[in-house]
């Protein structure tokens, strides 16, 4: 079974330009998160997809970013336009059920200079 | 608003040296309790989780953990470390019957002297 994967690995941009991220969840897994590192802190929830339905985005931190899930398959983050703070490691989860184990992608390390 | 605090930064263990690993929350219901760990290069992993039952878990590679409702602590636990269980430690709670989405610690490194 694969796991859960994200592309890029890494992303070197200049404040005010756009970045997509993205995730491909675990075959199966209808919840999917998003999460947040900025160095030095902690890891800090984005929001929450049930298949393509956004349940829970509390955690997004401004109207700069834009989530979406079509077909409640694989997922994207957009960060439009991108300041100094967005820079940290964007992770992805997938879990079968709410509540339940949530099992973690490689994230994606956003660097804006 | 919930929380979890780890005590520990950074902890430095010479080989079969025991560990534990504080973590404490604040949430006044019920709670299911993660322990995640980042190898270094590697994605986060599920080491072990509580939902209900005997508080003390076992998890892969050794680890347990142990859940006191009393004290809010979920500690993680293993008799001897080895060099390759360096990596960064991360306790992580979520809310029964919440959405689901996790609350971390900021996490512990654990550095293993061979």
């Amino acid at each position: 079974e694969a796991g859960v994967t994200q592309f890029p690995s890494h992303s070197v941009i200049e404040k005010g330009q756009t970045v997509t991220l993205r995730c491909d969840p675990i075959s199966g897994h209808d919840n999917l998160y998003w999460y947040r590192r900025v160095m030095g802190k902690e890891i800090k929830f984005l929001l929450h997809f049930v298949k393509e339905s956004k349940q829970d985005e509390s955690g997004m931190p401004n109207n700069r970013f834009l989530a979406e899930r079509t077909g409640g398959t694989y997922s994207t983050l957009k960060v439009q336009p991108a300041e100094l703070e967005d820079s940290g490691v964007y992770f992805c989860a997938s879990s079968h059920r709410l509540a339940a184990a949530q099992y973690f992608g490689p994230g994606t390390r956003l660097t804006v200079l | 608003a919930q929380s979890v605090s780890q005590h520990n930064h950074h902890v430095i263990l010479s080989e079969a040296a025991s560990l534990e690993l504080g973590c404490n929350y604040s949430y006044g219901g019920t709670v299911n309790l993660f322990w995640y760990v980042q190898y270094p290069g590697q994605h986060l992993q599920l080491l072990l989780k509580y939902f209900s039952g005997d508080p003390l878990v076992k998890g892969i590679k050794g680890f347990e953990a142990e859940f006191i409702k009393s004290k809010f602590s979920f500690n993680l636990r293993k008799p001897s470390v080895q060099w390759s269980d360096t990596a960064e430690y991360f306790c992580a709670v979520n809310a029964e019957g919440s959405q689901g989405n996790l609350i971390f610690g900021k996490g512990t490194k654990l550095s293993v002297k061979p």
